[in-house]
């Protein structure tokens, strides 16, 4: 079985600075890992995942997250934020040979001018 | 290519009825996810299907029920509505079942029961 953990429930940052969204999992099998991000009244869209390899994985509208399998995290961060980057969003891990994803319970990022 | 569909998109039943969910997956895509979104419980996963068979379910009451058609699409019933039903039911399709696929989803359906 899996959990994932988002450490915070709501991150409020200013334009154009830098943000980190936290997501620890733990896992008694391998897993692949994933950040989704839901805009109101839409269905989850896929920011970037990682499977294997390099432990840095870029992502879609500049996003990026680091792999750290000693801390069994994978924090996502963007070094500009826009205002519509304003949404939730939502950290995933699967095992390698499962197909359910279990999901943390979710990140609001505000962007604030 | 067309994106995940699902239908109807919004949707207002009686408690004690029952209803029924209709997802189309991106053609080529052979495995379906159903998906129970809400403020309080987050996202709990429903259950999966792959080749028309359930591969995982998840722990819900047997109120809940999925199948999966040759083509690949996929409906979910709820039978005998509780107002804890309400929720925005999200699908997802991937290629595969298990390895490193995907999961594309859909606009999700709203439901609501009074």
């Amino acid at each position: 079985a899996q959990s994932v953990t988002q450490l915070d429930s709501q991150v409020p940052v200013f334009e154009e600075a830098p943000v980190e969204l936290r997501c620890n999992y733990s896992s008694s099998v391998s897993v692949y890992l994933f950040w989704y991000v839901q805009y109101p009244n839409q269905g989850l869209q896929l920011l970037l995942k990682y499977l294997s390899g390099s432990t840095l994985v870029k992502g879609i509208n500049g996003f990026e997250a680091e792999f750290n399998k000693s801390q069994t995290s994978f924090h996502l961060r963007k070094p500009s934020v826009h205002i519509s980057d304003t949404a939730e969003y939502f950290c995933a891990v699967r095992g390698t040979n499962a197909g359910k994803s279990t999901f943390g319970d979710g990140t609001t990022l505000t962007v604030k001018p | 290519k067309a994106g995940v569909t699902q239908t109807p998109r919004y949707l207002i039943k009686t408690r004690g009825q029952q209803v029924t969910l209709s997802c189309s997956p991106i053609s080529g895509h052979r495995s379906v996810s159903w998906y129970q979104q809400t403020p309080g419980q987050g996202l709990q996963f429903l259950f999966e299907y792959f080749s028309e068979t359930q591969r995982n379910k998840g722990n819900f009451p047997g109120r809940f029920s999925g199948r999966q058609f040759s083509n690949s699409r996929s409906e979910m019933n709820v039978s005998t509505l509780e107002l804890g039903d309400s929720a925005l039911y999200l699908c997802a399709s991937s290629l595969g079942f298990g390895g490193p696929y995907e999961q594309y989803f859909g606009p999700g359906t709203r439901l609501t029961v009074t």
